[in-house]
This record gives structure tokens, C-alpha cells and sequence, in this order.
């Protein structure tokens, strides 16, 4: 059973600040990592994915990986109200095919005016 | 761009009733998969399809039934529908690229409300 482990929070930022929220993942083959934002009662929105070790910036966001570790993190620069919402991180298992994703239960994130 | 397109948006059904959600992935893009979301849950998979055969299954009730279309749009098909069936149900899709599919893509989802 493959899980996803992320702090619900809520995290709370001050406006300009960095957020950092973490995952963990349970299944060592996993080769796909994703983070996803979810504003209330809409869809998940992809911001990033990562598929090797390191980091991967994307404007304001930064992935890292570490696979060793089986961690996850997503740093937000320049924190902004509109940042405000759940974040979901997922994980595709070692396939290459159409597998499903699992997702942790998110961290809600407040940015604070 | 175009994104996924989802309908109906918002559905109410009486229990034991039966459901269609359909799904319209993004253009060229030819894998679908099916996520349902309970109030306050994560998003939980459902069943996925590549080339209108089924790909990957995950926690779909056997009530539930889904296909893929040759123009590659999907159904998620409910029957005797119970009152924890109420929930947002997501589609997302990608493109398999070298034998490899990226990023999933949702829709805006259906809210079912089992009644």
C-alpha cells in the first residue's frame, strides 16, 4: 500500500515569505513526483512535477527530491495571498503507463496580508 | 489552452438511482483517468484508460463501470447509488509520450449529491 505523508497544518506565512511544505512517500520505486494546489471546492491544479534528484525552479516555486530519503518539498518565494490554498503532493509508482496517483492529504497553506 | 471539460458540473441523484459523468480529455492527449474526492479527503483513484482499453485500477466500487471512446472521451458509469457516493469526481488526462505518460491535467469536476 503505497501512502503519502504530508502535515495538514494549517502553515501560516507571512506575505514575502518563503513556504516550505514537505511529503514523504512510502514506496521506494516511485519515479514520478508532483505538487498540486487546491483552492477550495475547485480541482487540483498542477504547479510542479520532478522526476530525478535534486532541485527544479519554476518561477516563484522550487521542487527538490530526494530519493534516498523519500522526500518531497516545495519552497514558494515571495509568498502572496492568492497562495493561499491546499497543497497536494502525489506520487506515480515505477511505471511508465497510465497509473494512478496517490495523493497525501495536503498541508493548507495561509498566507498571511 | 484548452483543458479538460467535465459534464454535468453538479448532478443530484436519489439512492439507488444510476449516474454518467463524461469526460473530454485535452486535445492529443489520450489517456484518462477517473479521482474521486470526499468532503475533506484527498483525491482517491479510480480507474484509468490508455487507447480505450482500461490501464490501471485503483478503488472503484463494482458498481461503478467507466469505458474510453475512439475520439478518446471517457464515462464513469453508477449504479445503485448510495448517500457516501456524493463527492466531487475528477478526470485528468495526459499524453503518453515514448511509452511514458507525464503530467495528469483535471477537469473542473462533477459534484455528485446522492440524496
Amino acid at each position: 500500500q503505497k501512502e503519502v505523508e504530508q502535515n495538514s497544518g494549517p502553515l501560516s506565512v507571512p506575505e514575502g515569505a518563503i513556504a516550505s511544505l514537505n511529503c514523504t512517500y512510502s514506496d521506494r520505486v516511485s519515479q514520478s513526483f508532483f505538487w498540486y494546489r487546491q483552492y477550495s471546492g475547485k480541482s487540483p491544479e498542477l504547479i510542479m512535477s520532478i522526476y530525478s534528484n535534486g532541485d527544479k525552479e519554476d518561477g516563484r516555486f522550487t521542487a527538490q527530491l530526494n530519493k534516498a530519503s523519500q522526500y518531497v518539498s516545495l519552497l514558494i518565494r515571495d509568498s502572496q495571498p492568492s497562495d493561499s490554498a491546499t497543497y497536494l503532493c502525489a506520487v506515480k509508482g515505477s511505471g511508465g503507463g497510465a497509473d494512478g496517483l496517490t495523493f497525501g492529504k495536503g498541508t493548507h497553506l495561509i498566507i498571511q496580508p | 489552452a484548452a483543458g479538460v471539460i467535465q459534464s454535468p458540473r453538479h448532478l443530484i441523484k436519489e439512492k439507488r438511482e444510476t449516474a454518467t459523468l463524461k469526460c473530454y480529455p485535452i486535445p492529443r492527449h489520450d489517456t484518462v483517468y477517473w479521482y474521486q474526492q470526499g468532503p475533506g479527503q484527498d483525491p482517491q483513484f479510480l480507474i484509468s484508460f490508455y487507447e480505450k482499453m482500461q490501464s490501471d485500477k485503483g478503488s472503484i466500487p463494482d458498481r461503478f463501470s467507466a469505458q474510453q471512446f475512439s475520439d478518446y472521451h471517457s464515462e464513469l458509469n453508477m449504479s445503485s447509488l448510495e448517500l457516501g457516493d456524493s463527492a466531487l469526481y475528477f478526470c485528468a488526462s495526459s499524453a503518453q509520450i515514448a511509452g511514458y505518460n507525464y503530467e495528469q491535467y483535471f477537469g473542473p469536476g462533477t459534484r455528485l449529491t446522492v440524496t
